[in-house]
């Protein structure tokens, strides 16, 4: 098994560009998620999704958008980057909530 | 107040000795406590979990929550210089139960 995978590894943007951060997990997880992981200010959730055909706002989902495409992908879109998201993106997925999440290798997105 | 509080550190201790890591959390009502482990540019990997007050251990590690005091602590005993990463507590929220993850602690395990 896989586990959680990611795509792409590293990226780079000019500012106002748009991208997509592709999640898949093989683990027949309900939840997915999708974290942001700064310098000083540690993991903080965007955006999750408790089953497939839901999705919800995190702490900080502001200038992202996701789809829970099937109960295996979850993506998170950026529709115009700014430098403010340079940053490293983790998905993450678990049965539900409050059990232990597993997570991706992560994505490095640097927006120039 | 922060959620979730750590000690930055870093935390250095010799090669062999008894490691302790601590985590304070603000929401009476959390019930599930995770630490995880997190190497420099990797993802953070999962080594224990508690939900329940008292000791839980596996291997070297030894996981200690006390609910009434709202705090969870990790011990690792004979540390390994491989030990040496970026300890994340995670708490679940009462009203989501989503994660909350503390800013990690830093752990140098000096041979």
């Amino acid at each position: 098994n896989a586990g959680v995978t990611q795509t792409p590894k590293f990226q780079v943007l000019k500012t106002g560009q748009s991208m997509t951060l592709q999640c898949a997990q093989d683990m027949n997880h309900n939840s997915m998620y999708w974290y942001r992981q700064d310098p000083g200010m540690g993991l903080r959730l965007i955006y999750y999704s408790a089953s497939e055909g839901t999705t919800d706002k995190g702490e900080v989902p502001n200038g992202y958008n996701v789809s829970r495409l099937n109960k295996r992908e979850f993506s998170l879109r950026l529709e115009s980057a700014a430098p403010s998201q340079t940053s490293v993106y983790f998905c993450a997925s678990s049965e539900r909530d409050t059990v232990p999440q597993y997570f991706g290798p992560g994505t490095r997105l640097l927006v120039l | 107040q922060k959620e979730v509080e750590q000690n930055s550190g870093p935390l250095s201790v010799p090669e062999g000795a008894i490691a302790s890591l601590n985590c304070t959390y603000s929401d009476r009502g959390s019930q599930s406590f995770f630490w995880y482990r997190q190497y420099s540019g990797k993802s953070p990997e999962l080594i224990m979990f508690i939900y329940s007050n008292g000791d839980k251990e596996d291997g070297r590690f030894t996981a200690q929550l006390n609910k009434a005091s709202q705090y969870v602590s990790l011990l690792i005993r004979d540390s390994q210089p491989s030990d040496s990463a970026t300890y994340l507590c995670a708490v679940s929220t009462s009203n989501t139960g989503k994660l909350i993850f503390g800013q990690g602690t830093t752990l140098q395990v000096k041979p």
